[in-house]
């Protein structure tokens, strides 16, 4: 059963600060990884997609990078702002179904 | 508008009572899923379809029903709802195109209370 972690729960760092969200997951025949983002009482925002064959995606300040052999995926966020606080979730596709699975988030606050 | 909309966003239910949260996407993406998220638990996947009139059981199926008549509808009923069942619920959808699944999106999510 594929399994997803994302550790710490929660991270709190002064506005302007690079940062590193880490992901990992047990079962590294995956299809695709995504990153999404999800602000208080919202829903979830896709914020990158890593096909299984990249090794990485960007959008803007973001860098998702995928590390299949390892199990593993980081979301680099650049100059980092009060705004991107909100809990960063990332989730995979692990067969032909498309069902994701998620890792219970990491919970960012980025202080003025 | 193009995207995937859930109703109601929020309801307030009895206990043995039956609900349906609707789910409509206007995409035409092959594939719906349904997700509940609980403190503690994170998302976990209650039922998906990967095409109209086909449906399967994800990992917390019990007390829920799904039908998929249509390819933009995907419509969750709880036959009897309980309090377990209070959460936030939440409709996705995504798309295959030359075998390489697209970016999933959700819905806005819709806050179920069973008191």
């Amino acid at each position: 059963k594929q399994e997803v972690t994302q550790i710490p729960a929660a991270l709190s760092v002064p506005e302007g600060e690079n940062l590193v969200l880490n992901c990992s997951f047990t079962d590294s025949a995956i299809y695709n990884l995504q990153w999404f983002r999800q602000d208080p009482g919202k829903g979830l925002t896709s914020l990158l997609l890593i096909q299984s064959s990249q090794r990485e995606q960007t959008s803007g300040r973001l860098n998702a990078s995928l590390d299949k052999s390892s199990g593993r995926s980081t979301l680099y966020i650049a100059a980092s702002q009060p705004g991107d606080s909100a809990t960063y979730l990332c989730a995979v596709v692990a067969g032909a179904n498309s069902k994701l699975t998620f890792g219970k988030g990491i919970t960012l606050s980025v202080r003025p | 508008d193009a995207g995937i909309t859930q109703s109601p966003r929020y309801k307030i239910t009895e206990t043995g009572r039956q609900v349906t949260l609707m789910c409509h996407q206007t995409w035409s993406h092959s594939y719906m899923f349904w997700y509940r998220q609980d403190l503690g638990h994170g998302l976990r996947l209650i039922y998906y379809s990967a095409a109209a009139d086909i449906t399967d059981k994800g990992e917390v199926p019990d007390g829920y029903v799904v039908s998929r008549s249509k390819t933009e509808n995907f419509p969750l009923t709880l036959e009897s709802a309980t309090r377990s069942q209070t959460s936030v619920y939440f409709c996705a959808s995504s798309d295959q195109t030359g075998g390489r699944n697209t970016e999933a999106f959700f819905g806005q999510g819709t806050r179920l209370t069973v008191v």
